[in-house]
């Protein structure tokens, strides 16, 4: 069965810190791989998603990028964090489009990491 | 530009009572909708999936419903319990392989 992993679950770090949340799944292959950014009290905000190794589109203009070293793994980095950034930052994964396939298409979360910017 | 919108934002029921969650989305070409529960601070389950050729799905007490034309799914609750206190949201698959999520129902059941 897949499973996905993301980690830290909690990060308090100062302003102007680096970030670095990684996410991987398991017993798939070739997945599709979101990450999602929650404010309190606000909904889900697509910040980057990828359809393959090297492939990484951005949503939102910000100091946050994303990488995708390895098929199955994808990470959410920052240089220099700010204040604004604190937020509850969520992993997905789906196996895309893949007509015929009796649920392509859902879309499955990690539980989460919790950042607090002081 | 795709969106998704939810209402109402927020509902307070006591035990026992049927409920209806609406999900509204302006792109009808969605290639499939998503519902989930969210508990404070977790993580998303996956709660039902419909693909754009099915106008429903049903999941316990749990049933979905989709109509692309109108731009609409709605997620029906039977007989609430106070264990289905969470928030509930929607999303919607486009053919840029791309989720897009509305804001959710903040749902209380009582005893």
């Amino acid at each position: 069965s897949q499973t996905i992993h993301q980690w830290p679950a909690t990060l308090v770090q100062p302003v102007g810190s680096p970030l670095s949340l990684e996410c991987t799944v398991e017993g798939t292959s070739n997945p599709n791989l979101y990450w999602y950014r929650q404010a309190a009290g606000r909904g889900l905000q697509l910040l980057f998603y990828s359809v393959g190794i090297g492939q990484i589109s951005s949503e939102v203009p910000q100091n946050l990028s994303a990488s995708r070293p390895q098929d199955r793994q994808f990470i959410l980095s920052s240089k220099k964090l700010l204040l604004s950034d604190s937020g509850f930052y969520l992993c997905a994964w789906t196996n895309g489009r893949r007509r015929g396939h009796r649920g392509a298409g859902e879309l499955f979360f990690g539980e989460g990491s919790r950042l607090t910017v002081l | 530009k795709q969106e998704v919108t939810q209402i109402p934002a927020a509902l307070s029921v006591p035990e026992g009572e049927n409920l209806v969650l609406n999900c509204s989305f302006t792109d009808s070409a969605i290639y499939n909708l998503q519902w989930f529960r969210q508990d404070p601070g977790k993580g998303l389950t996956s709660l039902l999936l419909i693909q754009s050729s099915q106008r429903e799905q049903t999941s316990g007490r749990l049933n979905a419903s989709l109509d692309k034309s109108s731009g609409r799914s709605t997620l029906y609750i039977a007989a609430s319990q106070p264990g289905d206190s969470a928030t509930y949201l929607c999303a919607g698959l486009y053919n840029t392989d791309k989720l897009i999520f509305g804001t959710g129902t903040r749902l209380q059941v009582f005893p």
